[in-house]
């Protein structure tokens, strides 16, 4: 049962456009959510976070989106650069006082085109 | 401040071993969760620890058990290994609960490749 879902396994975008990671989840009880990014032969990298109370969260050319109706997410890199190419890995948790015990969607791999 | 190490970074057994795969947390952080990568998936929850107490499993079998030392150094140890559980291990740390309900960042290491014959 996969309860949060990165439909697009890979996306190509021109370097200096907008790039879009879209990310769904089917469990209501989760109610914070992160992006992560994983460059080859290293660990995920926390990116940017959203809690459930909020709609939008901006971190420089980093935005996410939250539709808590659609149970979706969304990430948006403005403008794209080469190093951004990468894998990027929604996740999700339901509150756990202090301590995230996360659940991750499959990733999306983001190329960015020179 | 060194960030989160893991040791071996690649390792391969055969079916019906057991193997510890190591982790050393961030400096300060009393919290390490484990994961498990098979190929094209995101990371799974195995479980967490937190000052030494497991706090909480995802749905692995009790083959897999972990410990959390007093300095917050953790082993994964997994028993009568099978061919599903090669993948990558990540190990994680947070600096844990802040007492005011905040959300504590996991610091992720590079994991341990494990291939299973």
């Amino acid at each position: 049962d996969q309860q949060v879902k990165q439909n697009s396994p890979s996306l190509s975008v021109q370097e200096g456009r907008i790039s879009i990671l879209n990310c769904d989840y089917t469990n209501s009880m989760f109610d914070y959510f992160l992006w992560y990014k994983k460059y080859p032969a290293e660990g995920p990298t926390f990116l940017i976070s959203i809690s459930s109370i909020k709609d939008k969260n901006e971190d420089g050319r980093f935005t996410v989106f939250l539709n808590k109706s659609a149970k979706h997410l969304s990430l948006h890199i403005v403008p794209s650069q080469p190093g951004d190419s990468a894998v990027y890995f929604c996740a999700a948790d339901k509150f756990n006082f202090g301590n995230e015990k996360l659940t991750f969607g499959t990733g999306t791999r983001l190329t960015i085109i020179p | 401040e060194t960030g989160v190490t893991q040791s071996p970074t690649h390792l391969i057994k055969t079916r019906g071993q057991q193997v510890t795969l190591r982790c050393s947390s961030q400096s300060g952080h009393n919290t390490v969760s484990w994961y498990q990568q098979a190929l094209g998936q995101g990371p799974q929850f195995i479980f967490q620890y937190y000052r030494e107490e497991e706090n909480g499993r995802g749905n692995f079998p009790p083959r897999f058990s972990g410990l959390q030392f007093p300095n917050y150094s953790s082993e994964l140890n997994v028993n009568a290994l099978e061919l599903d559980d090669s993948a990558l291990y990540l190990c994680a740390s947070s600096p844990g609960t802040s007492g005011r309900g905040i959300k504590e960042t996991q610091y992720f290491g590079p994991g341990t490749r494990l291939l299973v014959l």
